[in-house]
């Protein structure tokens, strides 16, 4: 099975910092990454597939980078309504496996 | 725009099976894609535990499989999963959606929570 491993588990930032987030898997996966925001309460939200395709209606602030074992996702300029938890998650091989998590906080 | 939502009950006796239902709005679920369901333990991440494709192959997590059925029914438009012998650690929100192979689960049902307890 493919492990993912998501770091850090929880960070905080300031409105319009610049937050980065990464994912590694325990094998490559080409670029079959792709990246959640959940908020309480709520189900997951896609916010990029396929390691750097920005998901319809999703704000151009967030990206996605990355391709084999290595993955970013960047917020180039954090909003407030960006505090959740954010999942990477593997889509190359079942069982698909997700990230531990990362919760974003707002200074 | 396509709209999932998982019905079943809220409280399951451990040793008993659990039956949830997601039903599929804005597009036939014979149309292609993947179907699947996703668990979340409260305060804790996410886990994938099977998919159906439009076509009938099913795909399960191993560390579930020997517990879990997925199934469809294309004459009402959703789809279903079964998984016996709940117990304590099966306690969890579980979420249908849809993907695609390779890509993300890009739309999902609300959740549905589910406590097992006698």
């Amino acid at each position: 099975d493919i492990q993912v491993t998501q770091s850090p588990s929880s960070l905080s930032a300031s409105v319009g910092d610049r937050v980065t987030i990464t994912c590694r898997a325990s094998q490559s996966i080409s670029t079959n990454l792709n990246w959640y925001e959940q908020k309480p309460g709520k189900a997951p939200k896609l916010l990029i597939y396929d390691a750097s395709s920005l998901q319809s209606r999703v704000p151009s602030r967030f990206s996605g980078s990355g391709s084999g074992r290595d993955f970013t996702l960047t917020i180039s300029s954090l909003q407030p309504e960006d505090c959740a938890t954010y999942y990477c998650q593997q889509s190359h091989t079942t069982p698909y496996s997700f990230g531990q998590g990362t919760k974003l906080e707002i200074k | 725009q396509v709209q999932l939502q998982e019905s079943g009950p809220g409280l399951v006796r451990p040793s008993e099976t659990l039956s949830l239902t997601c039903a599929v709005s804005g597009l036939s679920i014979s149309s292609g894609y993947y179907w699947g369901w996703i668990r979340q333990p409260p305060g804790k991440g996410l886990e994938w535990i099977a998919s159906i494709y439009y076509s009938g192959s099913t795909y399960y997590n191993p560390s579930l499989k020997s517990r879990v059925t997925i199934s469809s029914d294309m004459s009402r438009n959703q789809f279903s999963l079964d998984l016996s012998s709940m117990t304590a650690a099966d306690t969890a929100v579980y979420y249908c959606a849809r993907h695609t192979s390779g890509w993300g689960f890009d739309f999902w049902g609300q959740g549905s929570q589910v406590t097992v307890s006698s």
